[in-house]
């Protein structure tokens, strides 16, 4: 059975630096990107970043380069989302999902979340 | 501001049938292929439809997918209470290098 489970909800102050976790389980994880996707307080989906498990090559949404950093640990079967500094904005449910993404130049790219985390509630505040 | 536009909400009485529509451009859905995605209350998302009308194991036929040049609509038939639930789409864009989502459509079953 696959599984990705989050780390703990955490509550953090303006400044501090964070790094929350999502553990893969029942498949092969080096051959599958995991994605990570913010909803803000009562918002939609955001698409922030990827990560292919098997080389960690990385790619990032323009909104959200620089101001996080995506990385997966193979040898644990684990990817990371971190920020150096975090802000108030950064209140957030946090979910990692497993990805798939496949180019084809007949049909473009194939993209899609498969498998989800139960998500992470980071909360930033003085 | 999302990059792919979906309509805020759409209801329909119970054992009706809805479409949720979501729309792109030219660097997204219409060279990319669309997935979507329901999420319950309170809970993590869960793909609907991946390739634009592939239905992942599990997902009962009530639920459809189709593309049609630069939009893509999800389709709900014998509407459920069970469905009520915000529904999303997702593709990737070609010009931004990265995945985008649509801006969710909240369900109501009436």
């Amino acid at each position: 059975e696959v599984q990705l489970v989050q780390s703990g909800a955490e509550v953090k102050k303006p400044g501090e630096s964070l790094k929350i976790s999502c553990k893969g389980s029942g498949y092969s994880f080096t051959s599958y990107w995991i994605g990570w996707v913010r909803q803000m307080p009562g918002k939609g989906l955001e698409w922030m970043g990827i990560v292919y498990s098997g080389d960690s090559d990385t790619r990032y949404s323009p909104s959200f380069q620089g101001q996080v950093t995506i990385s997966a640990d193979k040898s644990t079967t684990t990817a990371y989302l971190q920020w150096s500094s975090l802000k108030a904005s950064d209140t957030a449910m946090y979910y990692c999902a497993r990805g798939n993404i496949h180019y084809y130049d007949s049909s473009g790219y194939r993209h899609y979340f498969d498998f989800w985390g139960q998500g992470t509630l980071v909360t930033v505040s003085s | 501001q999302s990059v792919l536009t979906q309509p805020p909400s759409v209801s329909a009485a119970p054992g009706q049938e809805v479409t949720i529509s979501c729309s792109g451009s030219s660097s997204n859905i219409g060279n990319n292929y669309v997935s979507w995605y329901q999420q319950l209350p309170g809970t993590a998302p869960k793909l609907l439809i991946y390739d634009n009308n592939k239905r992942p194991s599990g997902i009962p036929d009530r639920f459809s997918g189709s593309k049609s040049g630069t939009s893509a609509t999800l389709g709900i038939t014998g509407l459920q209470t069970g469905d009520e639930a915000d529904y999303y789409c997702g593709t990737w864009d070609s010009s931004l290098s990265a995945g985008v989502f649509g801006g969710g459509t909240k369900l109501t079953v009436l």
